[in-house]
């Protein structure tokens, strides 16, 4: 079965540090969400892009996180100088929007994410 | 902004007990579809419910929207700890961004 693939699967850092989470979306997709899970705040989305190209990130602290897509089978998530706060797990998820938007979305498994 | 209101946040109930989860929005819904998420786990996708007064059914799931298309409902027959997990609506306001709901969180009693 296809899948979208997170890299690292976890990350523990001390506040200050860059971090890179990177995802692969599945073959063909043309649509990749950002979101962010904490308990207190549920699922935010942060960005996403369609054919590459960022159509919102209005979710994301921009100060510090920034999202890019070098090429179709690669998008990072960066935070620089991450902090205490950021702490969550950030999924990636990747679906097709041709025609109609109306099409689901497929997760990978996440990075736990812990700034200490 | 656009928001997705799921209740409740928690829910507890016997091995064989019913469940039932409701998602409700202000305005106007393109679609709605439905996740499940199992503890450590990440966001599944279940099923999507586009029309009004639309019901559809997976086994012992079913799934409803709204006449208005402003809410929408989850409702499990017989649970089993398989159900185990979160479930989440994810609510489509006309654009390609889906709003998801709080989430209801089922534990099962065995």
């Amino acid at each position: 079965d296809a899948r979208v693939t997170q890299t690292p699967r976890h990350k523990v850092t001390e506040m200050g540090q860059e971090v890179t989470m990177r995802c692969q979306p599945i073959l063909g997709h043309n649509t990749v969400f950002w979101y962010r899970q904490t308990m207190m705040q549920g699922l935010e989305l942060l960005a996403y892009f369609r054919n590459r190209a960022p159509l919102d990130d209005s979710g994301m602290p921009k100060d510090r996180f920034s999202a890019e897509m070098p090429d179709a089978t690669l998008a990072t998530l960066k935070i620089q100088p991450s902090e205490p706060r950021d702490s969550a797990v950030y999924f990636c998820a990747s679906g097709t929007i041709l025609t109609s938007p109306n099409q689901p979305q497929h997760f990978g498994d996440g990075t736990r994410l812990s700034i200490l | 902004g656009q928001q997705v209101m799921q209740i409740p946040q928690y829910q507890h109930v016997q091995e064989g007990e019913d469940f039932t989860t409701y998602c409700n929005s202000s305005t106007t819904l393109s679609n709605i579809q439905w996740y499940k998420q199992r503890p450590g786990g990440h966001p599944v996708f279940l099923i999507q419910l586009v029309k009004s007064g639309e019901v559809k059914k997976q086994k012992r799931l079913t799934f409803q929207f709204g006449e208005a298309k402003k809410n929408s409902s989850l409702h499990i027959t017989a649970t089993q700890t398989t159900d185990v997990g979160t479930y989440f609506c994810a609510g489509l306001f006309g654009n390609e961004k889906l709003t998801f709901g709080t989430g209801t969180r089922l534990t099962i009693i065995p």
